[in-house]
């Protein structure tokens, strides 16, 4: 069965210092790759997407960015954190060669920049 | 570009009366609709989507939408609400990219 996965559950982290966060999925090959934020009463910004390996897509400017090293692993960063980085964070698969199939999230990771 | 909006920000309704939350799009051609369901802390769980065909779906949870061509919605619905359906609910598109637009959400709270 297919799973995904996202750590750290949560984050808080100072002003200018550097964040990644992990997502991995299990039991399909080859998705599209997504990370999502959602602020505080807010719905969720699509940030980055990615249809294979070392292929990002960028959404939105901004102070992120994302990699995908590994057909499964997606991964975002940046090097120095604001406080407007503070969000729910989630990371979404779509699995391929099903025709027009579903997004898939993860759990979540909650930053919060002090 | 396409928009999606979700008309009331929170509802509150009574455990066993009926819930129905707006959801109406803006776009050129008729979308890939979905309602997800975000419990408190927690990711986006499906509970149902609509490609084509009958335009009433049926969800999980006991949940129901219905695409209206005619009036660019997909409401959903449930005949009764239970305690365990507090949560942010979300609609969103896919006008075929693979990229999902979602609403702002529309909190429901349930009262005993």
């Amino acid at each position: 069965s297919q799973t995904i996965h996202q750590w750290p559950a949560t984050l808080v982290q100072p002003v200018g210092s550097p964040l990644s966060l992990e997502c991995t999925v299990e039991g399909t090959s080859n998705p599209n790759l997504y990370w999502y934020r959602q602020a505080a009463g807010r719905g969720l910004q699509l940030l980055f997407y990615s249809v294979g390996i070392g292929q990002i897509s960028s959404e939105v400017p901004q102070n992120l960015s994302a990699s995908r090293p590994q057909d499964r692993q997606f991964i975002l960063s940046s090097k120095k954190l604001l406080l407007s980085d503070s969000g729910f964070y989630l990371c979404a698969y779509l699995p391929r060669g099903a025709g027009k199939e579903t997004q898939y999230f993860g759990p979540g990771t909650r930053l919060l920049v002090l | 570009a396409q928009s999606v909006t979700q008309p009331d920000i929170h509802i509150t309704v009574s455990e066993g009366a009926s819930l129905e939350l707006r959801c109406n799009y803006s776009y050129g051609a008729t979308p890939y609709l979905f309602w997800y369901v975000q419990s408190p802390g927690q990711g986006l769980q499906l509970l149902l989507k609509y490609f084509s065909g009958d335009t009433l779906v049926q969800g999980i949870k006991g949940f129901e939408a219905e695409f209206k061509r005619s009036q660019s919605s997909f409401n959903l619905r449930k005949p009764s609400v239970h305690w365990s359906d507090a949560a942010e609910y979300f609609c969103a598109v896919d006008t075929n990219d693979y990229k999902l637009s979602f609403g702002a959400g529309t909190t429901v709270t349930v009262r005993a």
